[in-house]
């Protein structure tokens, strides 16, 4: 079946560092790749997308590259700030008509200090 | 600004009541997800709704869970009788499937404590 492995956190940075969150899937079909990403006491948000090999999604300063090769979709940072704190989740969503159900990793927790 | 919204937010029940969660999807979409949060497995999708019909309930323990879509504007999650390994946040989401993929908008998320 899919599965979504994200390193394990908690991340913690200093202000202006720069981020990367590894994520790595295994799927059956040609998959999309999402990041969402929650903040304390709220749901999930989408943060970036890409939908096939090679694209790359950004949003917020945020990027993450489609890899097959690697089956990686790893989210970049090159400058957190403090209100980037929150928890990151990798995400596919497999090919194949019908198919809207994501498959998420466990989650990386981000703490970004002053 | 369209929202998901779920009542109740907070929720602290005794082990065997009876519990159950509400979800106003936003309006227009037409497809409905139950998902389940805890430290240890993260999110699981419990079940999903597509023009109010089930589609896929394969994560949800039968014996005790039940999820049902009244209308278009009101999904309920039931949990009866409830046990303390049901204690998670329990999160909605809405989308529509109109285009070749369909974004899936949460709501804030149920935290359920069974003692």
């Amino acid at each position: 079946g899919d599965s979504v492995t994200q390193m394990e956190g908690p991340v913690t940075l200093s202000e202006e560092a720069f981020l990367t969150i590894n994520c790595t899937y295994t799927a059956t079909g040609y998959p999309s790749l999402f990041w969402y990403v929650q903040y304390p006491g709220e749901g999930l948000q989408l943060l970036l997308k890409a939908t096939k090999a090679d694209d790359k999604g950004s949003n917020k300063g945020f990027e993450a590259t489609y890899r097959k090769e690697t089956t990686s979709f790893h989210l970049e940072k090159g400058s957190v700030q403090v209100s980037d704190s929150a928890v990151y989740f990798c995400a596919l969503r497999d090919s194949g008509a019908g198919s809207y159900q994501l498959t998420f990793g466990k989650g990386t927790k981000l703490s970004v200090i002053p | 600004d369209a929202r998901v919204t779920q009542t109740p937010r907070h929720k602290v029940t005794e082990m065997g009541q009876e519990v159950t969660m509400r979800c106003q999807p936003i309006l227009g979409h037409n497809t409905v997800f139950w998902y389940r949060q805890t430290m240890m497995q993260g999110l699981e999708l419990l079940a999903y709704f597509r023009n109010r019909a089930p589609l896929d309930d394969s994560g949800m323990p039968k014996d005790r869970f039940s999820a049902e879509m009244p209308d278009a504007t009101l999904a309920t999650l039931k949990i009866q009788p409830s046990e303390p390994r049901d204690s998670a946040v329990y999160f909605c989401a809405s989308g529509l499937v109109a285009t070749s993929w369909a974004e899936q908008f949460f709501g804030p998320g149920t935290r359920l404590t069974v003692l």
